[in-house]
């Protein structure tokens, strides 16, 4: 029963690098959603997804991309990475918006 | 202002007591009410849904005051493995996203 599934769990970028942070789940859940954690600011949306095909903003899309060719996936894609972007990425799952939201483990980031 | 606000605590308190956390929400369009517990370096998950007339789960309580805006959780018989930051979540009618709080920090004490 994997649930939410993100890769990689740490990652150390450096300054323009790009990456992508995979997100994968397999309970057929239509929305899903990309947050980062910083301390003091709580979980902020970056993007999120209500089925394939269709992305849209969150409160802090600046500098992220994302798609949504599937149902279970929802890659985050740093363009250029930023030492502002050293953050614990999550992803989420859950069936509609309003339902239980499912979170991956996390990915610890840190951009030097 | 921020959507949703907790006193970050932390909040120490010894084994069997009995400690509640408050939560304030600026829209008051807001639908839907959630407590979420994240224990160190894991993943939120979810404790309970927050219901207008109130609900309870074992020893925990979660209480909605839509006039005043705020959610509170209370926990009694407080065991060690409550030790874990405790999230308030709000959406908002007609919105699919949920908005979190900071978080308030619970450790128990033995």
């Amino acid at each position: 029963n994997a649930g939410v599934t993100q890769t990689p769990k740490f990652q150390v970028l450096k300054t323009g690098q790009s990456m992508t942070l995979q997100c994968a789940q397999d309970m057929n859940h239509e929305y899903m959603s990309w947050y980062r954690q910083d301390p003091g600011m709580g979980l902020r949306l970056i993007h999120y997804s209500v089925g394939a095909g269709i992305t849209d903003q969150g409160e802090v899309p600046n500098g992220y991309n994302v798609s949504r060719s599937t149902t279970e996936d929802f890659p985050l894609r740093l363009l250029s990475a930023a030492p502002s972007q050293t953050s614990v990425y999550f992803c989420a799952s859950s069936y509609g918006g309003a339902g239980e939201a499912f979170f991956g483990q996390g990915t610890r980031l840190t951009v030097v | 202002r921020k959507e949703v606000e907790q006193d970050p605590g932390p909040f120490n308190v010894p084994e069997g007591a009995t400690v509640a956390f408050n939560c304030t929400y600026s829209n008051s369009a807001s639908q839907s009410f959630f407590w979420y517990r994240q224990d160190c370096r894991k993943e939120p998950k979810l404790l309970m849904s927050v219901y207008s007339s109130g609900n309870e789960d074992g020893r925990f309580t979660a209480q909605l005051n839509r006039a005043s805006q705020y959610i509170s959780l209370l926990i009694r018989d407080s065991k060690l493995s409550d030790s874990a930051t405790y999230l308030c979540v709000v959406r908002q009618t007609g919105a699919n996203n949920l908005f979190f709080g900071t978080g308030t920090r619970l450790t128990v004490i033995p």
